[in-house]
Parts: structure tokens; sequence; C-alpha cells
């Protein structure tokens, strides 16, 4: 099993309609996680920080599953801006840095 | 006012060449880091440092060797470039070594060996 794993995608999504996409990691020792987003040729730029209890930040909602290990992210009300790669990061205490490959996000007008 | 930035931005050069990329970070961060991202899109660390000593280095080869004359820059120097260095190179800094701190990139250096 891959350490952390998202599906490619992409997910093409109409306006306005809610998508949510989770990751799996393989190591139960992780101890933090986080959604980035990149835009296509562009930099990964931090989305949201996930936390134990879930969180929310405007129409996007992260949620940490320890039990079955995944973390997943949803957007409602979706926007042509939404449209992009989101990559799951999970970060180990002995401070190793996983990225996942990415979920494409394709917003149609 | 760029927080993280690289140079070059592109880099095209041959096969066996050496080359270098610098990265500065002017956010007064402790720890700045190297990513490869394929063409397939999949990042991967590199290399780590935390006020100038070396805190990850995955295994990368030896071509590759990461200078860090201070806290604030972080350069890359490729010896005996190969066809499959070709991808986007990123730096990005943290505050320091927290596991739940939040990595700032720089915009990337697409490099394409030849």
């Amino acid at each position: 099993r891959k350490e952390v794993e998202q599906d490619p995608g992409p997910f093409n999504v109409p306006e306005g309609a809610t998508v949510a996409f989770n990751c799996t990691y393989s190591n139960s020792a992780s101890q933090s996680f986080f959604w980035y987003r990149q835009d296509c040729r562009k930099e990964p730029k931090l989305l949201m920080s996930v936390y134990s209890s879930g969180n929310e930040d405007g129409r996007f909602t992260a949620q940490l599953n320890r039990a079955s290990q995944y973390i997943s992210l949803l957007i409602r009300d979706s926007k042509l801006s939404d449209s992009a790669t989101y990559l799951c990061v999970v970060m180990h205490r002995d401070d190793k840095i996983i990225f996942g490959k990415g979920t494409r996000l394709h917003i149609l007008p | 006012d760029t927080a993280v930035s690289q140079t070059p931005k592109y880099l095209v050069t041959q096969m066996g060449n050496d080359k270098s990329i610098k990265c500065e970070q002017n956010l007064g961060h402790d720890t700045m880091y190297w990513y490869k991202q394929d063409s397939k899109k999949f990042l991967k660390i590199m290399f780590s440092y935390n006020n100038k000593e070396l805190i990850i280095n995955e295994t990368v080869p030896n071509r590759f060797s990461p200078k860090s004359p201070d806290k604030a820059h972080l350069n890359l120097h490729i010896n005996s470039l190969e066809l499959g260095d070709s991808a986007v190179y990123f730096c990005a800094s943290s505050p320091g070594l927290a596991v739940q701190e939040t990595q700032y990139f720089g915009p990337g250096t697409r490099l394409l060996v030849l």
C-alpha cells in the first residue's frame, strides 16, 4: 500500500455543486495532515490544515478519520476558481513529509 | 516582496552539465526544503535544512548537493545532469521544525535536460 493515496480524478463537477474527495494514508503514526492546492504550472499553496475534530473554512470542510486512516475534503457551492489539483499532505513525527499525487478537480460552467 | 524566490525560473541544459538553482526566503523561517515534481506531477521531498543544518535527506543521488550559506538561502547544485533529472524543482520554507507548520513554496524552477 502506498504511503499516501489519492484518486487522481479528474472530477468534473458543475458549478454550484458539492464535491468531496478522500486521501488515505498507511502510517498510523502520522501526526499532521494538510490539504494543499496547486494550480496548473504554479506552486502548491496551503488550503487548510486538518484537525482531529474536523474543521471548516468557508465553503471548505476537512475531516480526519484516524480509525480508517483517511482525510477528506468537502467543497460546497463550488466555483470555477476551485478548479485545481488538491494535494493531500501527511507528516510524521520524525519530520517525514509525504505528498499525495493529487486529485484534479474541474468545475464546469 | 516575494516570500520564497527561486532562480532561474527555467533552465534548459545538456546532459552531463553541472547546474545550480538558488532559493531565498525573506520570511525569517528556520527551515527550508527542496522538492522535485516529476512529469506525473508527483511531488517528492529531497532535502530539508533547519538553521543551515541538514535534517532530511531522502534517497537522492549524490549528484544532488544542497548548500545553505545561511538560513535564508538553500541552493541546489546538480552534477552530471541526466535526462531523468528533468522536472520542476520547488523550494519551500516553514517557520520551524514542528510537523504542524505550513510550508510556503517558491514558484518552481523548470529544468529540462536534453
